[in-house]
C-alpha cells in the first residue's frame, strides 16, 4: 500500500533562513507524482509544488524547491528566505495512477517562522 | 476565492440532526473528493467521484452519504453523527487522470455536540 512519511511533527526557522521539510514515500508504481501542500490556520490546502517520477530535474516554484532523490524515495521541500507568512502545516502527498487522480497524504509538519 | 467553494464554513450540529455539506467547482474538473481531517491525523480520503460516478468509498460509516448530481457539485449528507465525527471536511477536485494534484476548497469545520 502507498505510504507517505513525514518524520518532523514540528519545525521552526528564523525569518529569511532556509528550511527543509522531509518526506519519504513508499510506492511500487513506476509512474507517480509527488506534491507539497500548505495549510494555514484558515484550513484551505494550497498547492505549492509538483514533481513527476520521470522528471530528471528538481522542481522549483519561486522560493519552493523539491529535493527529489528517487533511489532513496525522498521528496524533501526546501523553502528559501522564509517569511512569517510561511508559518503553517505542510503536507507531502503521492498520487496513485488510475482512472482518476488519488492523493495519499503524510501526517504533516508544522512550520513556525520566527522573526 | 479558490476555484472550489465549500459551504458552510462552520457547522455545529446535534447528534440527531440532519445536515448537508456542499461543494462546488467550475474548473471543468471531472473528479471530486471528500477528505476528513481530524486533529493530529493525516487526511483521510472518504469518497471519490469520477465523471459523477462514485469510484471509491473508504469504509466510511453509512451516517455519511455522498451525492454527486453533476460534475460541478458534490454533497455530503450527514445524519445521526457522533462527537468523534467532529473534524474539518475538505472537498477537492482534479482533472482526473492527471499529475496536477487537487484544487481544494476551504473546508467545513464540523462540530458535533
Amino acid at each position: 500500500a502507498q505510504k507517505i512519511t513525514q518524520t518532523q511533527p514540528g519545525m521552526f526557522v528564523q525569518e529569511k533562513e532556509a528550511v527543509t521539510l522531509d518526506c519519504t514515500y513508499d510506492t511500487s508504481d513506476q509512474s507517480y507524482g509527488l506534491f507539497w501542500y500548505k495549510q494555514p490556520s484558515s484550513g484551505e490546502m494550497i498547492f505549492l509544488i509538483y514533481q513527476g517520477s520521470y522528471d530528471e530535474q528538481n522542481a522549483t516554484e519561486g522560493r519552493y524547491s523539491l529535493n527529489f532523490q528517487k533511489a532513496r524515495k525522498s521528496a524533501n521541500l526546501v523553502i528559501s528566505a522564509s517569511q512569517l507568512g510561511d508559518s503553517a502545516m505542510y503536507f507531502c502527498a503521492n498520487s496513485l495512477r488510475g482512472g482518476y487522480n488519488k492523493l495519499i497524504f503524510g501526517a504533516g509538519t508544522r512550520l513556525a517562522v520566527h522573526p | 476565492e479558490t476555484g472550489v467553494t465549500q459551504t458552510p464554513r462552520h457547522l455545529v450540529m446535534g447528534m440527531t440532526n440532519k445536515k448537508s455539506l456542499k461543494c462546488e467547482q467550475h474548473l471543468g474538473h471531472n473528479a471530486m473528493y471528500w477528505y476528513k481531517q481530524s486533529a493530529k491525523k493525516p487526511l483521510e480520503l472518504m469518497f471519490v467521484y469520477s465523471l459523477e460516478e462514485r469510484v471509491e468509498n473508504n469504509s466510511v460509516p453509512s451516517r455519511f452519504s455522498p451525492e454527486c448530481p453533476n460534475s460541478s457539485h458534490l454533497f455530503l449528507h450527514l445524519h445521526t453523527l457522533q462527537p468523534e465525527d467532529s473534524a474539518l471536511y475538505l472537498c477537492a477536485s482534479s482533472p482526473g487522470d492527471s499529475n496536477y494534484g487537487y484544487t481544494f476548497g476551504s473546508g467545513t469545520r464540523l462540530t458535533v455536540v
